[in-house]
């Protein structure tokens, strides 16, 4: 069984770029959740996918978008990046009727 | 809103010395709790988990119990090992499935000395 994969590994960006970072679910697993982790924080939620549609969003700004796939993997997009975006995303995926979340390696971003 | 507390760090321990790390939370209704386990480059690996009050969760040597009375999910190991040394960080989540957003707190980092 394959678990949750995350690309890339580590990403430099200037502020005002863009960037995409990608996530592949677990097997079976049909929910993806992408959480913020700064440096020395504990994550934050920033939103979750079910069926290919957002289904809950934290508290970040629209620049923070994102999609999924009908093999239900994930993009999280951001736009208009600022320095204080530089942090480690993680992408969880869950299976129906669980509540446990399995986390993928993350995608360090450095926004110089 | 919900919350999750833990115990400042970071905590410093010598092999085989006991482990006690504090986690409390503010959450309405039932909320499942977790403790989640980050090595250094890596991300979070779940080390266990209870679902309902007085249920304890258990895994390599770790233990937790899910106290309602005292809003509570403390981690215990009888004798850590320099293996351990690692963030750990506690969380909750009150809903199962395609609702299920998790609340974390802050995380405290444990070294382990041989």
């Amino acid at each position: 069984e394959t678990g949750v994969t995350q690309s890339p590994t580590h990403l430099i960006k200037t502020r005002g770029q863009q960037v995409t970072l990608r996530c592949s679910s677990q097997s079976g697993h049909n929910t993806v959740s992408w959480y913020q982790q700064a440096l020395g924080q504990g994550p934050q939620f920033i939103f979750q996918y079910y069926r290919e549609e957002e289904n809950g969003r934290g508290n970040f700004p629209p620049r923070f978008s994102g999609l999924q796939f009908p093999n239900y993997s994930s993009e999280l997009n951001v736009n208009a990046l600022e320095l204080d975006d530089s942090a480690l995303y993680l992408c969880a995926s869950s299976s129906p009727g669980e509540e446990t979340q399995y986390f993928g390696p993350g995608t360090r971003l450095l926004v110089l | 809103g919900d919350s999750v507390t833990q115990m400042e760090g970071p905590v410093t321990l010598s092999e085989e010395a006991f482990l006690t790390i504090n986690c409390t939370y503010t959450a309405t209704g039932y909320p499942s709790l977790f403790w989640y386990v980050q090595y250094p480059g890596e991300g979070l690996q779940l080390l266990l988990k209870a679902t309902k009050a007085d249920d304890k969760g258990s895994n390599k040597g770790f233990e937790a119990t899910y106290r309602k009375e005292t809003t509570s999910f403390h981690l215990e190991k009888g004798s850590v090992q320099v293996s351990d040394s690692a963030v750990y960080f506690c969380a909750l989540s009150k809903e199962s499935g395609a609702n299920s957003k998790l609340t974390f707190g802050k995380g405290i980092t444990l070294s382990v000395r041989p």
